[in-house]
């Protein structure tokens, strides 16, 4: 398996641009999740699905931020309009009762 | 919001010493993990210990629980150059939330 995989890996914007993350989670993972890392705050989780399935989006931000996933295989992250502070590395992560979360490389966004 | 704090917050050591990290966090837990994150990559298992576990191996990761302190410790022996990284601690599993300390940056001198 390919693991998890994330586009882009690198987003330079400027303040105001819509910006969309991509994930396709490991095959057969019913949960995905979505963190970000910061300096200031660490990691922290933004939201999470199972069975594409929104069920904790207790952490994101703002309404600027949403999430979807409209199928199994795909989840997008998306950000309108996007903010200096949005800046951070966003990670996506996918997962199953009987397996410990395996990690995307992640998006390093930069809101210009 | 993080779990806990790591400490230390940075760690440098010569290659082939040990390296101690530590962890506490702040709630009950049933599972406790340590992930390695790789500059620029994303996080990495390493190793869970349950709530009923006091220790657990690994080849050369050794993790150790203390749930009446909230605390763990990941020992790393004989360490290598490879294993310059930051190290987490998180609790949760596959199927949930996981909340992160604040991790220990470990260089490894060659």
């Amino acid at each position: 398996d390919a693991g998890v995989i994330q586009s882009p890996r690198h987003e330079v914007t400027e303040m105001g641009q819509e910006v969309t993350l991509r994930c396709k989670p490991i095959s057969g993972h019913d949960y995905l999740f979505w963190y970000r890392q910061t300096m200031m705050r660490g990691l922290e989780l933004l939201i999470y699905f199972n069975n594409n399935v929104p069920i904790d989006d207790s952490g994101m931000p703002e309404d600027r931020f949403s999430a979807k996933m409209p199928n199994a295989s795909f989840s997008t992250l998306k950000i309108q309009p996007s903010e200096p502070r949005d800046s951070a590395v966003y990670f996506c992560a996918s997962g199953d009762p009987n397996q410990p979360q395996h990690f995307g490389d992640g998006t390093r966004l930069s809101i210009l | 919001s993080q779990q806990g704090e790591e400490d230390p917050q940075a760690l440098s050591i010569q290659e082939g010493e040990n390296a101690t990290m530590n962890c506490s966090y702040k709630t009950s837990i049933n599972n406790l993990q340590w992930y390695r994150q790789n500059s620029g990559r994303g996080l990495v298992h390493l190793i869970l210990i349950r709530s009923n576990e006091r220790e657990k191996h690994s080849g050369r990761l050794r993790v150790t629980l203390d749930t009446s302190k909230k605390s763990s410790s990941l020992l790393i022996t004989a360490s290598r150059a490879a294993d310059t990284a930051s190290y987490f601690c998180a609790t949760g599993f596959g199927n949930e939330k996981l909340t992160f300390g604040t991790g220990t940056r470990l260089t490894i001198i060659p």
